[in-house]
């Protein structure tokens, strides 16, 4: 069975460094999603992706985070300078279609998650 | 502000036991909703999605139904087992994301 899958598992970074985290999601979705869990709270949405640009971003998801589509089967998270506050699991999401509008609905799959710890 | 609850936030049953996990939401304009279970360290596996036209979804010992006019959706486990021990969490459809509860840890004992 097809399933969305992110490296690394775990990353230990340091304070105001730039951490990269990487999703391959299922290769016939064209929807795209970030989430973070910092430990002991909800799961929370960042940003949602399709057509190689931002559809709808949080509130958490400041001018120091990006995400990209590098070429056809990753879909990347980048943090510009890490805090503390950062330390979480991310968790990449990906779904056929959007979800919404009156139309049609459909599930996201997640990833198993990368656990980042900023020191 | 979308916000979902989920009572209770733990439970511990005897094996073989049904049992209910409810969650509860602010806002009744959603497009649908799902039912994860979360392993510790772990990912988000889906389990059922009820669209916001539906009233139930079924799958094996799960059942999942939706009053989206009340703000409300209970998760039953049939027959629980051991193996079904993990968090729970419910989740509603807004636009583009999903809005999480905290969760429900369920602890099947043998």
């Amino acid at each position: 069975e097809p399933e969305v899958t992110q490296t690394p598992s775990h990353q230990v970074t340091q304070m105001g460094q730039e951490v990269i985290l990487r999703c391959v999601p299922i290769s016939n979705h064209l929807y795209f999603y970030w989430y973070r869990q910092i430990l002991g709270q909800k799961v929370e949405f960042l940003v949602s992706f399709y057509n190689n640009e931002i559809s709808e971003k949080s509130e958490i998801f400041d001018d120091q985070f990006s995400v990209e589509r590098p070429d056809g089967s990753n879909f990347t998270l980048k943090i510009r300078s890490t805090k503390l506050e950062d330390s979480a699991m991310y968790f990449c999401a990906s779904s056929v279609r959007r979800s919404g509008g009156g139309t049609s609905t459909d599930t996201q799959y997640f990833g198993p998650g990368t656990r980042l710890t900023v020191l | 502000k979308q916000e979902v609850t989920q009572i209770p936030a733990a439970l511990s049953v005897p094996e073989g036991e049904n049992l209910v996990l409810n969650c509860s939401f602010t806002d009744s304009a959603i497009y649908n909703l799902q039912w994860f279970r979360q392993d510790p360290g772990k990912g988000l596996t889906s389990l059922l999605l009820i669209q916001s036209s539906q009233r139930e979804q079924t799958s094996g010992r799960l059942n999942a139904s939706l009053d989206k006019s009340s703000g409300r959706s209970t998760l039953y486990i049939a027959a629980s087992q051991p193996g079904d021990s993990a968090t729970y969490l419910c989740a509603v459809m807004k636009a583009e994301k999903l809005v999480f509860g905290k969760g429900t840890k369920l602890t099947v004992n043998p």
